[in-house]
């Protein structure tokens, strides 16, 4: 069983569309991440919840919009995509307190 | 503040050589410290983490890293490198502020390892 699933694997959008990311984790961990690995493969993270509550919010542009449903699930939407979205988005959880995180696959999204 | 400089962007060794990818960190708090691999279109792996027990840490594959406060470094090395290596390895700090922590990790640039048959 995958630990952390995200879907889809592949998004090609154009600009100015909306789309959403989903997250889940089997894992039973509390805390959620999203992060951006931009075209330089630089990771940096954007958010996180804690039992549904953002706990970390990087100074990511209002068109970003992520959802906990519940503590297993962390989607991300985005508004009126730009070419600068495209990266890959990783989803990660872990216990907190310190616990180690653990990635999904990623999603390669690419803005036309 | 916590950051991280991976000394290499590349690193190339011959297949059985020793394999060594330079790390140092900055970080206000006793830091957590590890090293994730990211092979071709794949997602992260945790290789190691260091917490502040041992300062020698062994990891999957062969791979080892040692902590060393004085040098704020946290090197990764493999006695023998081979072809399934060939990926890119990334060092990670994440601050533990106030016996808390919610996990924000910051990344190294990244070095990409080249393995030579």
């Amino acid at each position: 069983d995958t630990a952390v699933s995200q879907t889809p694997k592949y998004l090609v959008t154009q600009m100015g569309n909306d789309k959403s990311i989903k997250c889940e984790q089997n894992l039973g961990h509390d805390t959620m991440y999203w992060y951006k690995q931009d075209s330089k493969k630089f990771l940096k993270i954007m958010f996180s919840y804690n039992n549904k509550e953002l706990i970390i919010n990087e100074t990511v542009p209002n068109r970003f919009s992520p959802k906990s449903p519940d503590k297993a699930h962390l989607n991300l939407h985005i508004n009126s995509l730009e070419l600068g979205d495209s990266a890959v988005y990783f989803c990660a959880s872990s216990q907190s307190g310190g616990g180690i995180q653990y990635f999904g696959a990623g999603t390669r999204l690419s803005v036309l | 503040a916590q950051s991280v400089t991976q000394l290499d962007s590349h690193v190339s060794v011959s297949e059985g050589t020793p394999v060594l990818l330079r790390c140092n960190y900055s970080s206000s708090y006793s830091p957590s410290l590890f090293w994730y691999v990211q092979h071709p279109n794949k997602g992260l792996q945790l290789l190691l983490k260091y917490t502040s027990a041992a300062t020698l840490v062994k990891g999957i594959n062969g791979f080892e890293a040692e902590f060393k406060k004085s040098e704020t470094s946290f090197h990764l090395t493999k006695p023998s490198a081979h072809m399934s290596d060939a990926a890119e390895y990334f060092c990670v700090v994440s601050e533990i502020a106030g016996g808390t922590s919610y996990g924000k990790l910051t990344f190294g640039q990244g070095t990409i390892l080249t393995v030579h048959p």
